[in-house]
């Protein structure tokens, strides 16, 4: 599983655009890029999920570049309630073999300021 | 649908105790995963679940032991509790289908206190 590096930590302030960039140097042909959002004292919450290029959903983005040896998590016009850490991560296709390892890093914790 | 759920949520117990850990995992999910949360440590993988059957381990004492059963559910165990077992724990699912990523959804955690 790839090992990821990430800000420690960033400000914003309500109603911009944050993006959070992860370091996936030696990320594997079979790993996709997971970002998750944890609020202190509660389970961390799937955000987004890619394998290259650019994926959206309602909550954010992700841009991963061909080489795909970094990726972007952005999150338009964050609020308050957006300050948490965010994780990224890789975790492999699975095909059969043994799952269930996520490898979580220090995290990125985002404050948003009024 | 409904998501993971652990119980209990919160547990105080004191230094040399056991402790048992449930989760039920989101329905239709077969894996079943435990992390250990803590401020020094972070998030670590305990052990993976998969059909009954422990696929995967992180590196723990044997103190820490779990198992799941015929409907996923799964249970979690730590005997001879220490201090530094305080933590959140935390449970994830997910279907382990085979090809594309197999995404994790985790529950609310069980935070224990030892005393």
């Amino acid at each position: 599983l790839a090992k990821t590096t990430q800000p420690i930590s960033m400000d914003s302030y309500e109603g911009q655009e944050v993006n959070i960039t992860c370091s996936h140097n030696n990320i594997a042909t079979n790993d996709y890029i997971t970002w998750y959002q944890q609020f202190p004292s509660q389970g961390p919450r799937f955000i987004i999920q890619g394998y290259k290029t650019k994926v959206t959903n309602e909550v954010a983005s992700l841009f991963i570049p061909a080489d795909r040896k970094s990726s972007t998590l952005s999150l338009p016009r964050v609020s308050l309630s957006d300050t948490a850490v965010y994780y990224c991560l890789g975790n492999s296709m699975n095909y059969g073999g043994s799952q269930g390892n996520l490898i979580f890093g220090k995290g990125t914790k985002l404050s948003v300021k009024p | 649908k409904a998501g993971v759920t652990q119980t209990p949520r919160y547990l105080i117990k004191t230094r040399g105790q056991q402790v048992t850990l449930s989760c039920s995992p989101i329905s239709g999910h077969r894996s079943v995963s435990w992390y250990q949360q803590t401020p020094g440590q972070g998030l670590q993988f305990l052990f993976e679940y998969f059909s009954e059957t422990q696929r995967n381990k992180g590196n723990f004492p044997g103190r820490f032991s779990g198992r799941q059963f015929s409907n996923s559910r799964s249970e979690m165990n730590v005997s001879t509790l220490e201090l530094g077992d305080s933590a959140l724990y935390l449970c994830a699912s997910s279907l382990a289908r085979s090809g594309g990523a197999d995404t994790q959804y985790f529950g609310p955690g069980t935070r224990l206190t030892v005393l």
